[in-house]
């Protein structure tokens, strides 16, 4: 199962837009990129995914390398609610989830 | 909301006793899978499974062991309680086993074994 590699902790300022970076350098053609959050006392939350274009819904916009070896989360307007721990995820050709540490965001007001 | 329910969402239990969690999926999902959320670590796949079939198993025992129902709702077993059992389970339904389609997570049970 592939992995991905995140930086532990990010911090942010709120209203200001964040960059949450994640290697995946051993993706296969096929694999597609999920982002999930957790907020504090909840399950993870599904963010948003993506094979080889860059993605947008409302929640985030997703930007995926040309090499597709890593992608970045983008959250345009950062508020308290987006403090969480967000994992990026290659889900298995049979779409079991392998959860790291994944990055935990702090938004400062 | 997810519209992914479980019960209980608490429970404590003694080492050596079992254990049945509850997972009703979000309408026309098909496919479950559960978790195991051990405090400050990534949620670990435990089982998944689709139409009522086990579908993918991970590194966990023979203790933990499950069911889905026509309905696609779903339940975990653990028996023989052990003390670090304790954790957050977490079920996630989606709609079909394709690996593309988003995962819907329930709020979790959080088992204490003493």
């Amino acid at each position: 199962d592939a992995k991905t590699t995140q930086p532990n902790s990010m911090e942010s300022n709120e209203e200001e837009p964040v960059h949450l970076p994640c290697n995946h350098s051993t993706i296969s053609g096929t694999d597609y990129i999920h982002w999930y959050r957790q907020l504090p006392s909840q399950g993870p939350e599904y963010v948003i995914h993506g094979l080889t274009s860059n993605v947008n819904n409302r929640m985030a916009s997703l930007a995926i390398a040309e090499d597709r070896k890593s992608s970045t989360l983008i959250l345009h307007r950062a508020t308290l609610r987006d403090a969480a721990v967000y994992y990026c995820l290659k889900p298995s050709n049979t779409g079991k989830l392998i959860f790291g540490q994944g990055t935990t965001l702090q938004v400062k007001p | 909301e997810t519209g992914v329910t479980q019960s209980p969402t608490h429970l404590i239990k003694t080492r050596g006793q079992q254990v049945t969690l509850r997972c009703s999926s979000q309408s026309g999902h098909n496919t479950v899978s559960w978790y195991q959320q051990a405090l400050g670590q990534g949620p670990q796949f435990i089982f998944q499974y689709y139409r009522e079939e086990e579908n993918g198993r991970g590194n966990f025992p023979p203790r933990f062991s499950g069911l889905q129902f026509p309905n696609y709702s779903s339940e975990l077993n653990v028996n023989a309680l052990e003390l670090d059992d304790s954790a957050l389970y977490l079920c996630a339904t989606r709609r079909d086993r394709g690996s593309y389609n988003e995962q819907f997570f329930g709020p979790g049970t959080r088992l204490t074994v003493l």
